[in-house]
């Protein structure tokens, strides 16, 4: 089955720096990523998506970018502000097998002012 | 509409209780979902719902029972729970399951089991 690795684990930036967060697969049938926001209380939001036919995409200051040879998508938040701390998960949805999220094991991103 | 509404927010109970969570949507969603969040850990699927029939189960203990009783509800029965089932509930629910995009979560139900 699906299997999504992600990295780092935590992250700490200062304001207005770039943020980094790359995740891995291992199933080559899989054709949705998703990025997922969790803040503290709440659950999961979705902030950006890739479907497997696109290989960047770009929503302001956050984009995705994917290789599907090397099996690897990346999300890019730039300007960072406080307000994007949070709990950052990746996810694949394996081919054909709509709403079941493979997630990443999350990354804890801290931006200081 | 894009919200998932979970009630309760928060809920304790013992062993030897029963409970329900409750999940409702309407923006006519027709998968709905049961997510378990360890703290610090990603969700981990345990049911799917496909237009009101159970379509997944994750191997999920007898003690957790889900329900759909219509298109916009979605309940979790829980009875004779172990305190290693303390954890946040999430709901969640798409378009459909053979359409592959968002799933909107709910903000969880939080449970301990004492």
């Amino acid at each position: 089955g699906e299997n999504v690795e992600q990295h780092p684990s935590t992250l700490s930036v200062q304001e207005g720096d770039s943020a980094v967060i790359k995740c891995t697969y291992s199933d080559s049938a899989s054709n949705y990523f998703p990025w997922y926001k969790q803040e503290l209380g709440k659950g999961p939001q979705l902030i950006i998506d890739i479907r497997s036919n696109v290989g960047e995409k770009k929503d302001q200051r956050i984009a995705v970018t994917l290789n599907k040879t090397a099996k690897h998508f990346s999300l890019h938040i730039t300007e960072t502000q406080p307000e994007d701390s949070a709990v950052y998960f990746c996810a694949a949805t394996p081919y054909n097998q709509g709403g079941k999220l493979i997630f990443g094991q999350g990354t804890e991103l801290s931006v200081k002012p | 509409d894009t919200e998932v509404t979970q009630t309760p927010k928060h809920l304790v109970m013992g062993m030897t209780n029963k409970k329900s969570l409750k999940c409702e949507q309407h923006m006519g969603h027709r998968a709905m979902y049961w997510y378990k969040q360890k703290a610090k850990k990603p969700p981990e699927l345990m049911f799917v719902y496909s237009y009101e029939k159970l379509s997944i189960n994750e191997s999920v203990p007898s003690r957790f029972s889900p329900e759909c009783p219509n298109s916009s509800l979605l309940n979790l029965h829980l009875h004779a729970l172990q305190p290693e089932d303390s954890a946040l509930y999430l709901c969640a629910s798409s378009q459909d399951v053979t359409y592959t995009g968002e799933l909107f979560f709910g903000e969880g139900s939080r449970l301990t089991v004492l």
